[in-house]
């Protein structure tokens, strides 16, 4: 099956900082997703890109599918941040695969 | 309004009890998926269902059974509940199968 793979692991960031979020995938795909999965566990849907560049606030996401990989970019970072970073991605079938997440501590 | 909403979110239960597990879906969405999170944070799909009919079984123990009795709801039923399945479960929906899919806010399986 596709593998997902994002980097780093963690990240600390200061308030205010800026920072970009890697995922690498290993085959073409027809979806990806960014969530945010908040101390409280929900997940929230960041974006939904499967090709091309959205901004929505102070987030941003670049999928660039025909070399594999998606970036999300955060700029100045707040406490609320923090939480995991989720890329998931479905190929041919119906199963959208999770990368391990990127885990953000904003410290303020 | 909740767009995918599960009950209970927190269940904690005795091994080798049956537990249920309900999700239901507001957003019109025909295809529904059961996730499972285990305690390092990685998600993997268990099921998912197309218009009531399953389309994707992992290989997962068949103590897990998923049901579908419209498109709107998925539950998940448990038998001779194991240590190993204490988890954070996550039901989600999308519209058709490449689409945007949405979760539901996880329920907290704790097996003792």
């Amino acid at each position: 099956g596709i593998q997902v793979e994002q980097s780093p692991p963690d990240l600390i960031l200061q308030e205010g900082a800026n920072s970009t979020l890697r995922c690498n995938f290993s085959d073409s795909v027809n979806n990806l997703q960014w969530f945010h999965q908040n101390p409280w566990g929900q997940l929230i849907n960041l974006f939904y890109i499967p090709s091309g560049t959205k901004q929505n606030g102070r987030l941003s996401a670049t999928t660039v599918a025909t070399e594999r990989y998606s970036l999300l970019y955060i700029s100045s970072s707040q406490t609320t941040d923090s939480g995991v970073y989720f890329c998931a991605v479905k190929a041919a079938g119906n199963k959208l695969t999770f990368g391990g997440g990127t885990r953000v501590l904003v410290k303020p | 309004d909740t767009a995918v909403s599960q009950t209970p979110k927190y269940l904690v239960t005795q091994m080798g009890n049956d537990k249920s597990i309900k999700c239901e879906q507001n957003l019109g969405h025909d295809t529904m998926y059961w996730y499972k999170q285990d305690s390092k944070k990685f998600l993997k799909i268990m099921f998912s269902y197309n218009n009531k009919e399953l389309i994707i079984n992992e290989t997962v123990p068949n103590r897990f059974s998923p049901k579908s009795p419209d498109k709107a709801h998925l539950n998940l039923h448990i038998n001779s509940l194991e240590l190993g399945d204490s988890a954070v479960y996550f039901c989600a929906s999308s519209l058709f199968r490449d689409t945007e899919a949405f979760f539901g806010q996880g329920t907290r399986l704790t097996v003792v």
